[in-house]
Protein backbone atom coordinates (compact mmCIF):
# COMPACT_ATOMS: atom_id res chain seq x y z
CA UNK A 1 0.00 0.00 0.00
CA UNK A 2 0.84 3.97 -0.08
CA UNK A 3 2.27 3.90 -3.29
CA UNK A 4 2.98 7.71 -5.30
CA UNK A 5 3.54 7.07 -8.81
CA UNK A 6 5.08 10.32 -11.30
CA UNK A 7 5.12 10.66 -14.91
CA UNK A 8 6.85 10.90 -16.60
CA UNK A 9 10.17 9.48 -15.07
CA UNK A 10 12.14 11.64 -17.55
CA UNK A 11 12.16 14.39 -20.05
CA UNK A 12 13.68 16.47 -21.98
CA UNK A 13 12.98 19.78 -23.14
CA UNK A 14 13.72 23.60 -25.52
CA UNK A 15 14.47 26.26 -23.27
CA UNK A 16 11.31 28.05 -23.17
CA UNK A 17 8.90 25.14 -23.19
CA UNK A 18 6.67 24.39 -20.37
CA UNK A 19 6.53 20.80 -18.85
CA UNK A 20 3.92 19.51 -16.39
CA UNK A 21 4.67 16.71 -14.31
CA UNK A 22 1.70 14.27 -12.58
CA UNK A 23 2.34 13.31 -8.77
CA UNK A 24 -0.17 10.00 -8.16
CA UNK A 25 -1.26 8.54 -5.49
CA UNK A 26 -2.03 5.26 -6.08
CA UNK A 27 -4.18 3.14 -3.17
CA UNK A 28 -5.37 5.95 -1.08
CA UNK A 29 -6.39 9.39 -1.31
CA UNK A 30 -3.46 12.37 0.12
CA UNK A 31 -5.20 15.80 1.27
CA UNK A 32 -1.41 17.22 1.06
CA UNK A 33 1.05 16.30 -1.41
CA UNK A 34 4.43 18.22 -1.50
CA UNK A 35 6.72 18.73 -3.82
CA UNK A 36 10.75 18.82 -3.74
CA UNK A 37 13.28 19.56 -5.73
CA UNK A 38 16.98 17.69 -5.52
CA UNK A 39 20.04 18.05 -7.53
CA UNK A 40 22.68 15.96 -7.76
CA UNK A 41 24.63 14.86 -4.77
CA UNK A 42 22.51 17.14 -2.81
CA UNK A 43 19.09 16.66 -0.37
CA UNK A 44 15.92 17.42 -1.25
CA UNK A 45 14.59 20.66 -1.02
CA UNK A 46 11.26 21.31 -0.20
CA UNK A 47 9.18 23.47 -3.04
CA UNK A 48 5.66 23.53 -2.45
CA UNK A 49 2.90 22.47 -0.65
CA UNK A 50 -0.38 21.14 -2.27
CA UNK A 51 -3.34 20.95 -0.71
CA UNK A 52 -6.35 19.41 -2.55
CA UNK A 53 -8.95 22.45 -3.57
CA UNK A 54 -6.61 25.07 -2.50
CA UNK A 55 -4.07 27.23 -3.47
CA UNK A 56 -0.28 25.86 -2.93
CA UNK A 57 1.95 27.45 -0.82
CA UNK A 58 5.15 27.96 -1.57
CA UNK A 59 8.89 27.78 0.25
CA UNK A 60 10.65 31.20 0.43
CA UNK A 61 12.61 31.93 -3.05
CA UNK A 62 10.46 29.67 -5.16
CA UNK A 63 8.48 31.32 -8.21
CA UNK A 64 5.30 30.53 -8.00
CA UNK A 65 4.24 31.69 -11.40
CA UNK A 66 7.01 29.57 -13.03
CA UNK A 67 6.63 26.43 -10.95
CA UNK A 68 2.49 26.45 -11.19
CA UNK A 69 0.82 23.66 -8.96
CA UNK A 70 -2.37 22.20 -9.55
CA UNK A 71 -4.04 19.46 -6.88
CA UNK A 72 -7.58 19.24 -9.17
CA UNK A 73 -8.25 15.64 -6.59
CA UNK A 74 -7.34 13.48 -3.26
CA UNK A 75 -5.46 11.61 -5.82
CA UNK A 76 -3.54 13.88 -8.33
CA UNK A 77 -1.24 17.00 -8.18
CA UNK A 78 0.52 18.06 -10.75
CA UNK A 79 3.55 20.63 -11.09
CA UNK A 80 4.34 22.34 -14.35
CA UNK A 81 7.41 24.30 -14.96
CA UNK A 82 7.17 27.28 -17.63
CA UNK A 83 9.21 28.34 -19.81
CA UNK A 84 11.57 26.26 -18.59
CA UNK A 85 15.65 26.98 -18.63
CA UNK A 86 18.28 25.23 -18.24
CA UNK A 87 18.87 26.17 -14.33
CA UNK A 88 15.60 24.20 -14.22
CA UNK A 89 17.01 21.09 -14.91
CA UNK A 90 16.82 18.79 -11.89
CA UNK A 91 15.02 16.21 -9.94
CA UNK A 92 11.25 16.47 -8.93
CA UNK A 93 10.34 14.78 -6.07
CA UNK A 94 6.63 14.41 -5.19
CA UNK A 95 5.37 12.53 -2.01
CA UNK A 96 2.11 12.35 -0.62
CA UNK A 97 0.66 12.77 2.84
CA UNK A 98 -0.93 9.63 4.38
CA UNK A 99 -3.55 11.43 6.76
CA UNK A 100 -4.59 9.68 9.94
CA UNK A 101 -2.97 8.00 12.77
CA UNK A 102 0.72 9.23 11.50
CA UNK A 103 1.76 12.07 9.35
CA UNK A 104 4.46 9.46 7.49
CA UNK A 105 5.30 10.89 3.82
CA UNK A 106 5.24 8.45 1.00
CA UNK A 107 7.35 9.57 -2.56
CA UNK A 108 7.21 9.22 -5.56
CA UNK A 109 9.98 7.90 -7.95
CA UNK A 110 10.89 11.19 -8.89
CA UNK A 111 10.75 13.06 -12.73
CA UNK A 112 14.28 14.07 -14.01
CA UNK A 113 13.82 17.47 -16.04
CA UNK A 114 16.88 18.05 -18.87
CA UNK A 115 15.87 21.59 -20.32
CA UNK A 116 18.55 21.97 -23.14
CA UNK B 1 12.12 26.26 10.50
CA UNK B 2 13.55 22.79 11.80
CA UNK B 3 17.13 22.55 11.08
CA UNK B 4 18.52 18.96 10.63
CA UNK B 5 22.06 17.32 10.49
CA UNK B 6 23.18 13.66 9.42
CA UNK B 7 26.71 11.91 10.53
CA UNK B 8 28.61 11.15 9.47
CA UNK B 9 28.56 12.69 5.64
CA UNK B 10 30.35 9.32 3.70
CA UNK B 11 30.48 5.91 5.30
CA UNK B 12 32.82 2.68 3.98
CA UNK B 13 32.15 -0.68 5.04
CA UNK B 14 33.17 -4.64 4.56
CA UNK B 15 30.33 -6.22 3.65
CA UNK B 16 28.93 -7.83 7.23
CA UNK B 17 29.62 -4.93 9.20
CA UNK B 18 27.30 -2.81 11.11
CA UNK B 19 26.70 0.74 11.23
CA UNK B 20 25.09 3.47 12.86
CA UNK B 21 24.17 6.47 11.18
CA UNK B 22 22.79 9.74 13.31
CA UNK B 23 20.27 12.38 12.66
CA UNK B 24 20.12 15.29 15.11
CA UNK B 25 17.40 17.89 14.82
CA UNK B 26 16.87 21.41 16.28
CA UNK B 27 12.79 21.91 17.86
CA UNK B 28 10.62 19.40 18.92
CA UNK B 29 9.42 17.36 15.53
CA UNK B 30 6.07 15.36 15.03
CA UNK B 31 7.67 13.15 12.29
CA UNK B 32 10.74 11.75 11.93
CA UNK B 33 11.00 9.32 8.88
CA UNK B 34 14.35 7.53 7.50
CA UNK B 35 14.78 6.95 3.71
CA UNK B 36 17.06 5.07 1.96
CA UNK B 37 17.62 6.78 -1.64
CA UNK B 38 18.22 4.00 -4.28
CA UNK B 39 20.45 4.42 -7.29
CA UNK B 40 17.37 5.81 -9.67
CA UNK B 41 16.93 7.89 -6.82
CA UNK B 42 13.57 6.80 -5.31
CA UNK B 43 12.92 7.40 -1.97
CA UNK B 44 12.00 4.21 0.45
CA UNK B 45 10.76 4.76 3.43
CA UNK B 46 12.08 3.15 5.94
CA UNK B 47 11.18 4.18 9.70
CA UNK B 48 8.28 5.93 10.49
CA UNK B 49 9.60 7.28 13.99
CA UNK B 50 9.03 10.53 15.64
CA UNK B 51 9.80 8.91 18.96
CA UNK B 52 10.99 5.23 20.47
CA UNK B 53 12.26 1.80 19.21
CA UNK B 54 11.73 0.09 15.87
CA UNK B 55 13.05 -2.75 14.13
CA UNK B 56 13.00 -3.99 10.41
CA UNK B 57 15.04 -6.89 9.99
CA UNK B 58 18.40 -5.72 9.82
CA UNK B 59 17.43 -2.12 10.09
CA UNK B 60 16.46 -0.39 13.76
CA UNK B 61 15.93 3.10 14.44
CA UNK B 62 16.04 4.80 17.98
CA UNK B 63 14.61 8.24 18.21
CA UNK B 64 15.01 10.91 21.39
CA UNK B 65 12.47 13.41 21.45
CA UNK B 66 13.82 15.10 24.39
CA UNK B 67 17.03 15.57 23.16
CA UNK B 68 16.49 15.32 19.37
CA UNK B 69 18.26 12.60 17.98
CA UNK B 70 17.28 9.86 16.00
CA UNK B 71 19.79 6.70 15.23
CA UNK B 72 19.80 4.17 12.40
CA UNK B 73 21.32 1.03 12.68
CA UNK B 74 22.46 -0.83 9.53
CA UNK B 75 23.18 -4.61 11.22
CA UNK B 76 25.12 -7.14 9.06
CA UNK B 77 25.36 -4.64 6.29
CA UNK B 78 25.16 -6.26 2.80
CA UNK B 79 26.07 -4.58 -0.83
CA UNK B 80 22.67 -3.72 -1.12
CA UNK B 81 22.93 -1.17 1.47
CA UNK B 82 24.40 1.39 -0.43
CA UNK B 83 23.33 4.09 -0.79
CA UNK B 84 22.38 7.57 0.54
CA UNK B 85 20.32 7.77 3.76
CA UNK B 86 18.36 10.22 4.66
CA UNK B 87 16.20 11.73 7.86
CA UNK B 88 13.38 14.31 7.36
CA UNK B 89 11.67 15.78 10.44
CA UNK B 90 8.76 17.86 10.61
CA UNK B 91 7.18 20.26 13.03
CA UNK B 92 2.93 20.55 13.12
CA UNK B 93 2.44 21.95 9.60
CA UNK B 94 3.83 18.39 8.27
CA UNK B 95 6.37 19.59 6.54
CA UNK B 96 9.76 17.53 5.78
CA UNK B 97 12.97 19.00 6.56
CA UNK B 98 15.97 16.51 4.98
CA UNK B 99 19.37 16.86 6.29
CA UNK B 100 22.08 16.33 4.01
CA UNK B 101 22.06 12.40 4.10
CA UNK B 102 24.80 9.62 4.69
CA UNK B 103 26.42 7.78 1.50
CA UNK B 104 27.18 4.65 2.34
CA UNK B 105 28.98 2.17 0.45
CA UNK B 106 29.42 -1.47 1.25
CA UNK B 107 32.15 -3.23 -0.49
CA UNK B 108 32.06 -6.65 -1.23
Amino acid sequence: GAVVSQHPSWVICKSGTSVKIECRSLDFQATTMFWYRQFPKQSLMLMATSNEGSKATYEQGVEKDKFLINHASLTLSTLTVTSAHPEDSSFYICSARVAGATDTQYFGPGTRLTVL
Amino acid sequence: GIQVEQSPPDLILQEGANSTLRCNFSDSVNNLQWFHQNPWGQLINLFYIPSGTKQNGRLSATTVATERYSLLYISSSQTTDSGVYFCGSGGSNYKLTFGKGTLLTVNP
